[in-house]
């Protein structure tokens, strides 16, 4: 166990549901970032929240919308997803404020998602 | 920011060296050179991190020359439980921006 835990771990949703990825930490971390994995490709970093703050959004399409309530919990908004959309969505916490990529990051088991 | 590369596949015995390779030709004067093991269903977990010279761990040690333009991971003496896919990671400090590798499976064999 990494002390990141993700919800739910498989899941599949027709292109015009709305659901929600959840993601929470138990480290006592400042940063939290969503990560898409998606067939032969590498890891994609979409979000990075830092103190709850939003730093970094990688031109991540509005169709995926983030929130950050508290350090300890990030989630993942989805709403008219395409198939393309499918892939595993891990999320992932580390010490430090800002941009501080130095600082090892903690993953979660991640959410497979299909779109159908 | 820095691509990275590195092979898509390597296989080795248990008991010997592995080191496998990354290619980040343009890495950045703040960047710092991470990687991550991953295993299937799994999120990817830290291995090693560094910026210039050798880093070693319990687990592993990394080698980064003077231009820094690669990095090594060495695992020494694999055992099966280490046929992972690893990736490498290359992050800047000053924008945020993390770009990971394509990874390389690792297949260790009796």
């Amino acid at each position: 166990e990494t002390g990141v835990t993700q919800t739910p771990r498989h899941l599949v949703m027709g292109m015009t549901n709305k659901k929600s990825l959840k993601c929470e930490q138990h480290l006592g971390h400042n940063a939290m970032y969503w990560y898409k994995q998606s067939a032969k490709k590498p890891l994609e970093l979409m979000f990075v929240y830092s103190l709850e703050e939003r730093v970094e959004n990688n031109s991540v399409p509005s169709r995926f919308s983030p929130e950050c309530p508290n350090s300890s919990h990030l989630f993942l908004h989805l709403h008219t997803l395409q198939p393309e959309d499918s892939a595993l969505y891990l999320c992932a916490s580390s010490q430090g404020t800002g941009l501080a990529v130095s600082y090892e990051q903690y993953f979660g088991p991640g959410t497979r998602l299909t779109v159908t | 920011l820095a691509k990275t590369t590195q092979p898509i596949s390597m296989d080795s015995y248990e008991g010997q060296e592995v080191n496998i390779t990354c290619s980040h030709n343009n890495i950045a004067t703040n960047d710092y050179i991470t990687w991550y093991q991953q295993f299937p269903s799994q999120g990817p977990r830290f291995i090693i991190q560094g910026y210039k010279t050798k880093v070693t761990n319990e687990v592993a040690s990394l080698f980064i020359p003077a231009d820094r333009k690669s990095s090594t991971l060495s695992l020494p003496r694999v055992s099966l439980s280490d046929t992972a896919v690893y990736y490498c990671l290359v992050g800047s400090s000053n924008t945020g921006k993390l770009i990971f590798g394509q990874g390389t499976t690792l297949q260790v064999k009796p």
